[in-house]
């Protein structure tokens, strides 16, 4: 069963880069033609879709965060992973990384358990 | 962008109650809606696609309906499992979530 887990920083001082990994585990990241997010939920609000790796390479980026975002993918360790540039306060918020669905079932499944990133100095 | 509308923001239902929760979009999206329940503390988790397919292990009192711009998620005889936020999401063009309806026990 596929499985999804974020890691990195919780902490991000403001106008530096927020970096995240998410290891994929119960199956190879390049199976099935599957596409990669990323999602955000500020604390107490609702979701953000943040950015999509497809399995073609191409990215889809929310226009609201495009100019500040990175999506990549690193088959060799079953992983992708974030960044998100110049950060401020309004950054903060629990990340998601997430199965997106392929063409037509653009659904996100599974979720990972998300991790938290406080901006602050 | 389209924009998705959750209403109500929240709804207050009785225990073995039915519960029906709304989702419009801002223009159509065919059947290409999705929902997500999210309970404190936890990822959102997959319930609804296609407007009305179940996700695996989903039980068969959750159901969904609607296409174009209007949306329903109905959920039969609520369990006390059930109370939590729900969210809907459009990937008709590209990928959009409304803001949650709430659901609370009455």
């Amino acid at each position: 069963q596929l499985q999804l887990q974020e890691s990195g920083p919780g902490l991000v001082k403001p106008s530096e880069t927020l970096s995240l990994i998410c290891t994929v585990s119960g199956g190879p990241i390049t199976f099935n033609s599957n596409n990669w997010a990323w999602i955000r939920q500020p604390p107490g609000k609702g979701l953000e879709y943040i950015a999509t790796m497809y399995y073609s390479g191409n990215t889809y980026y929310n226009p609201s965060l495009k100019s500040r975002v990175t999506i990549s993918v690193d088959t060799s360790e079953n992983q992708f992973s974030l960044k998100l540039s110049s950060v401020t306060a309004a950054d903060t918020a629990v990340y998601y990384c997430a199965r997106h669905g392929r063409s037509g079932s653009n659904w996100f499944d599974p979720w990972g358990h998300g991790t938290l990133v406080t901006v602050s100095s | 962008e389209i924009v998705m509308t959750q209403s109500p923001a929240t709804l207050s239902v009785s225990p073995g109650e039915r519960a029906t929760l709304s989702c419009r979009a801002s223009q159509s999206v065919s059947s290409d809606l999705a929902w997500y329940q999210q309970k404190p503390g936890q990822a959102p988790r997959l319930l609804i696609y296609g407007a009305s397919t179940r996700a695996t292990f989903i039980p068969a009192r959750f159901s969904g309906s609607g296409s174009g711009t209007e949306f329903t998620l109905t959920i039969s005889s609520l369990q006390s499992e059930d109370f939590a936020i729900y969210y809907c999401q459009q990937y008709n063009n590209w990928y959009t979530f409304g803001q949650g309806t709430k659901l609370e026990i009455k």
